[in-house]
């Protein structure tokens, strides 16, 4: 059980253009997702916390208008980087939680995101 | 000071070899302890979740919380090649949460 999927895997896009990532729970509803950045050899680094039917919550330094999270479903969320530059070239991973304390996070297998 | 501080190794050990790999924190708020595996390029994946103070085992693994000393510690017994990954601390308390750094581990043959 609590699998969560991501889609793409990976994508490489020009620079200008916009990219949307998916997130889904496959096996539970999940109330919170969670969005993270990793760069190589760094931790996770918290972008945004997204409930389900409301306007997500970015950490300190993250632009909303520029990475644009919609959490329509108890089973999915999405990600759009929009506008995207060289220096968004990245790994993203989702993780969602089944309860409301969120305590154990099941994270996602990640997007690997390259902008030319 | 981090509110987590995880060294990131890499750590080298050979195959059967007993693997410990610790945490520090600062927050005395955090109630809630993981850890997490992660393969190259690949999703973190929970691997051990402890509530507070003590042990918890799960096979090979067994999990250390001493929130005394703010110290958390995994101990991998008989490592395996396949065990070589970067293992990530986490934890969280009210509605904080946080990661350490990553030990990268390899087990070699």
């Amino acid at each position: 059980g609590a699998v969560v999927s991501q889609h793409p895997s990976r994508v490489i896009c020009k620079s200008g253009t916009s990219v949307k990532i998916e997130c889904r729970s496959l096996d539970f509803q999940a109330t919170t997702m969670f969005w993270y950045r990793q760069f190589p050899k760094k931790s996770l680094m918290l972008m945004a916390t997204s409930n389900e039917g409301s306007k997500a919550t970015y950490e300190q330094g993250v632009e909303k208008d520029k990475f644009l999270i919609n959490h329509a479903s108890l089973t999915l969320s999405t990600l759009t980087v929009t506008s995207a530059h060289p220096e968004d070239s990245s790994f993203y991973i989702c993780s969602a939680c089944t309860s409301g304390s969120c305590h154990e996070q099941f994270f996602g297998p990640g997007t690997r995101l390259t902008v030319l | 000071q981090k509110e987590v501080e995880q060294d990131p190794g890499p750590l080298s050990v050979p195959e059967g070899a007993i693997v410990s790999l610790n945490c520090t924190y600062s927050n005395s708020a955090f109630q809630y302890f993981m850890w997490y595996r992660q393969y190259s390029r690949k999703g973190p994946e929970l691997l051990m979740y402890t509530y507070s103070s003590g042990n918890k085992e799960d096979g090979r693994f067994t999990a250390q919380v001493d929130k005394s000393s703010k110290y958390i510690s995994l101990f991998i017994r008989d490592s395996q090649p396949s065990d070589s990954a970067t293992y990530l601390c986490a934890m969280s308390g009210g509605n904080d949460m946080r990661f350490g750094a990553g030990t990268r581990l390899t087990v070699k043959p």
